[in-house]
């Protein structure tokens, strides 16, 4: 079974312009929950979607937003990019309940100059 | 709130030596979940172990073992005989029941070097 997949793997970006980041989870999870990981922050959690509606959001302005398609593929979109936005943006699928094991993608790095 | 600790900022170790990864959890809830992910250089988060509140049995997996004491709110993890390519950041997470602000709470990881 093929595992999650990030596209695209490496992205830059100056400041005030926007991104779409794409996830595809494994066949058959339908929920999908992004992370972003920085140094100095660690790996936090962004939101998370479960048959297209947004059922969790973690504490990110609201210049982050996401969405899910009904073939559960889940796209994350950052407008009015900051420097601090530079991070390794992670995605994972799991089954459907809250407490399945969340299997992650190989991220995205973006980077904003 | 949910916390993870992660005391361990960097271990370096010698190939064949075993080395105990700590994690400190705090929760609120009776039920919960901790794991433990593997990140490697080149990014992705691996997988190694899902481990629920009502189950404080160790486990072993191959060279991997993890040892869960609800007593003290630990979940570390045992490598036996290290390997190079065990090298990684190695995360635990912890999440709850499933409540209405369900996610994921990843400690800050430890850095394991693992020298030939």
């Amino acid at each position: 079974k093929a595992g999650v997949t990030q596209t695209p793997r490496y992205l830059i970006k100056t400041r005030g312009q926007q991104v779409t980041l794409s996830c595809s989870p494994i066949s058959g999870h339908r929920s999908v929950s992004w992370y972003q990981q920085t140094p100095g922050q660690g790996l936090q959690f962004l939101f998370e979607y479960f048959s297209e509606t947004q059922r969790n959001k973690g504490n990110f302005p609201g210049r982050f937003s996401g969405r899910q398609f009904s073939n559960s593929r889940s796209e994350m979109n950052v407008s009015t990019l900051e420097l601090g936005d530079s991070a390794l943006y992670l995605c994972a699928s799991s089954l459907a309940s809250r407490t399945d094991t969340q299997y992650f993608g190989p991220g995205t790095r973006l980077t904003v100059l | 709130a949910q916390k993870v600790t992660q005391a361990q900022t960097e271990i370096s170790v010698v190939e064949k030596e075993d080395v105990t990864l700590d994690c400190v959890y705090e929760t609120r809830d009776t039920t919960y979940y901790l794991f433990w992910y593997k990140q490697p250089p080149s990014g992705e988060l691996v997988f190694l172990i899902r481990r629920n509140s009502f189950d404080e049995q160790n486990e072993i997996s191959g060279r991997y073992s993890w040892n869960f004491q609800k007593s003290t709110s630990s979940f570390n993890f045992t490598i036996t005989a290290s390997q190079v390519v065990d090298s990684a950041v190695y995360f635990c997470a912890l999440s709850d029941s499933g409540g209405s602000n369900y996610k994921l709470t990843f400690g800050k990881g430890t850095l394991l070097t693992v020298n030939p």
